[in-house]
């Protein structure tokens, strides 16, 4: 399917695991985006790529690790879960300037 | 003090009003502007978008960028139960690097009645 996919939909994992959100697009948009959504605290960005191999920090950053080896994918990795990284996770993905999203990751660390 | 700040509402209003949303924002370099529709459980779609100053109309929605007050607004006419979301605005300064990174407000959410 043409768009921006996210997997899995839904994951309940434990503190400690580690956990990875997958990302693909079929648009070869040259930027995507990990962005985490709380409430109160609004849309906030984990990690960008501007092209593939080239990943850089967001606001919020630590404890997560990205990869972009293709332009399609941009996998995003919770290295060690904590409670604190319950959250809904959105990938997005952008040739210009507006940035299209996935469906998003509903993340719940027990 | 946020580089952009945006009411959250909740906003109620009868189906049929025209609605305003808002965002001030601080950093006199944002020349990108967008208004993203987000529902419940579901990834925010862009609405619309704008580029420096001036108004945008598509349908019953209008943007709106007013860069010497450093205000943006979203205006929905003939509001229906369907456009019950939470608006979020978002911008940013250029197109490159760093500056491609979006600022986004913290939404405001609307209801419409029928």
């Amino acid at each position: 399917d043409a768009g921006i996919t996210q997997s899995p939909r839904y994951k309940i994992t434990e503190t400690g695991r580690q956990v990875t959100l997958m990302c693909h697009q079929t648009w070869s948009h040259s930027y995507m985006f990990w962005y985490r959504q709380d409430l109160g605290h609004g849309l906030r960005l984990i990690y960008y790529s501007a092209a593939a191999d080239i990943t850089d920090k967001g606001e919020v950053p630590d404890g997560y690790v990205v990869s972009r080896s293709k332009t399609e994918n941009f996998p995003l990795t919770l290295e060690s879960a904590t409670r604190s990284q319950t959250s809904v996770y959105f990938c997005a993905s952008s040739q210009y300037n507006e940035q299209f999203f996935g469906p998003g990751t509903r993340l719940t660390v027990l | 003090q946020k580089e952009v700040e945006q009411d959250p509402g909740p906003l109620s209003v009868p189906e049929g009003a025209i609605v305003s949303l808002n965002c001030t924002y601080s950093n006199s370099a944002f020349q990108y502007f967008m208004w993203y529709r987000q529902y419940s459980r579901k990834g925010p779609e862009l609405l619309m978008y704008t580029y420096s100053s001036g108004n945008k109309e598509d349908g019953r929605f209008t943007a709106q960028v007013d860069k010497s007050s450093k205000y943006i607004s979203l205006f929905i006419r003939d509001s229906q139960p369907s456009d019950s979301a939470t608006y979020l605005c978002a911008m940013s300064a250029g197109n490159a690097g760093n500056n491609r990174k979006l600022i986004w407000g913290l939404g405001t959410s609307l209801a419409v009645n029928p």
